[in-house]
């Protein structure tokens, strides 16, 4: 079975300062991994996904297989960054269920 | 486009109650999700259907909820009785059909509290 680790609830920034959430997963396959954002009182949706090695409103993500790891990153934050943040794999098994993280809290101050 | 519908918004019955959610997703999407977000977790798939047959219901509590759809298109949960931990926002979700890399596009979710 696959496995999601956030293993922060919360992470307060200061605005310009670079942030990391960080991402551990568990799964003995090949994962197809994603990060989904909750902005105050909006849907959830997606920010990026591994396989398009995009980068998102200046967030990346480096799939890293030796050490299971999938962590979210922005060199400076911007006060409207704030959001639920939810790390999330997919078992590419053929169908896209999804196995989510419980969800990092990022809060950047002015 | 129009983004993937739910009603109701909120919903607080008492436990041994029954409730029912209903889902539109996005036009042309075949596959159709139903979570469950208790306060402080992240989602977690109840089900998967694709077009109208059901392809994961393995975390699907039988004994109290149900899923439809019908037609392949609208979808509805059913919980009966509710229990005091059901309490969470159930949220409805939908995406193209495979591969598994495809965008879910998620539903606003009903809040639900059991009392």
């Amino acid at each position: 079975a696959q496995r999601v680790t956030q293993p922060e609830k919360l992470l307060s920034v200061f605005k310009g300062a670079p942030v990391e959430l960080k991402c551990n997963y568990s799964y003995s396959g090949s994962p197809e991994l994603f990060w989904y954002v909750q902005y105050s009182r909006q849907r959830l949706q997606l920010l990026l996904r591994h396989i398009s090695r995009e980068s998102i409103k200046g967030f990346t993500a480096d799939l890293n297989k030796g050490e299971t790891s999938f962590h979210l990153k922005k060199p400076f934050a911007q006060e409207e960054d704030s959001a639920m943040y939810y790390c999330a794999l997919s078992a590419n098994s053929g169908y896209s269920t999804l196995t989510f993280g419980k969800g990092t809290m990022l809060l950047v101050s002015p | 486009e129009a983004g993937v519908a739910q009603s109701p918004r909120y919903k607080i019955i008492e436990k041994r109650q029954s409730v029912a959610f209903w889902c539109n997703p996005i036009s042309g999407h075949a596959t159709l999700y139903w979570y469950q977000q208790i306060l402080g977790q992240g989602p977690k798939l109840l089900i998967q259907f694709q077009n109208n047959g059901v392809v994961d219901d393995s975390q699907l509590p039988k004994d109290r909820f149900s899923a439809e759809r019908l037609k392949g298109v609208d979808s509805t949960l059913k919980i009966q009785p509710a229990k005091l931990e059901d309490s969470a926002v159930y949220l409805c979700a939908s995406s193209l059909e495979p591969p598994s890399y495809n965008e879910q596009f998620f539903g606003p979710g009903t809040r639900l509290t059991v009392l």
